[in-house]
């Protein structure tokens, strides 16, 4: 348990269909991030937040939209994605500042069919 | 973040030294040398950090070569748990950057 949860664990999604990932994290962190691991590939980071306000979107598609209403909080809002879009998304966060150590929680696996 | 280099794949036998080495020949003076890990079917795990001196916690040892471009995550004793992707990374405190990672070391453990 690293004191970041995601929901839902599993998500079966049409690529019409709008659903929204949710992370939480009880660390008292002020940085998140959105992460994209698929298949056989490297770690991806899609979105940075710092105290609630987005610092990075790392040439993201717009289908991928990311909420931060407060530090605990992320979300990752989905439309119209695609079946290249299936994979695992991470949830992070850290004290902030690139010598702390990040958290990540236990990832949504997504398949878009 | 500068680049690392990391064999693919290790092999160890259950509780055995693990050594997992790592190179990082262009690395600055202010860059971090820190391991991550995954286990299967989870989230990266945070292992351990340094700068220049050799490190210790309850998960593992990091020692770093004198000239810094290399390092070396030992595991004391690996048992079936320690098998998962080890990640080596740079990182520059210039700021909020995120984590890149590589393509890691797939530790297997051996019974």
């Amino acid at each position: 348990e690293t004191g970041v949860t995601q929901t839902p664990r599993h998500l079966v999604m049409g690529m019409t269909n709008k659903k929204s990932l949710k992370c939480e994290q009880h660390l008292g962190h002020n940085a998140m991030y959105w992460y994209k691991q698929s298949a056989k590939k490297p770690l991806e980071l899609m979105f940075v937040y710092n105290f609630k306000e987005q610092t990075e979107n790392n040439s993201v598609p717009s289908r991928f939209s990311p909420e931060c209403p407060n530090s605990s909080h992320l979300f990752l809002h989905l439309h119209t994605l695609q079946p290249e879009d299936s994979a695992l998304y991470l949830c992070a966060s850290s004290q902030g500042g690139d010598i702390y150590e990040q958290y990540f929680g236990p990832g949504t696996r997504l398949t878009v069919t | 973040d500068a680049k690392t280099t990391q064999p693919n794949s290790m092999e160890s036998n259950e509780e055995e030294p693990v050594h997992l080495p790592c190179n990082h020949s262009t690395i600055s003076g202010t860059d971090y040398i820190h391991w991550y890990r995954q286990l299967p079917s989870q989230g990266p795990e945070y292992v351990i950090h340094g700068l220049t001196s050799n490190v210790n916690n309850r998960m593992a040892s990091l020692a770093i070569a004198e000239d810094r471009k290399s390092s070396t995550l030992i595991l004391h004793r690996a048992t079936l748990r320690d098998a998962a992707v080890y990640y080596c990374i740079l990182r520059t405190p210039s700021g909020n950057t995120p984590l890149v990672f590589g393509k890691g070391t797939r530790l297997s453990v051996i019974a």
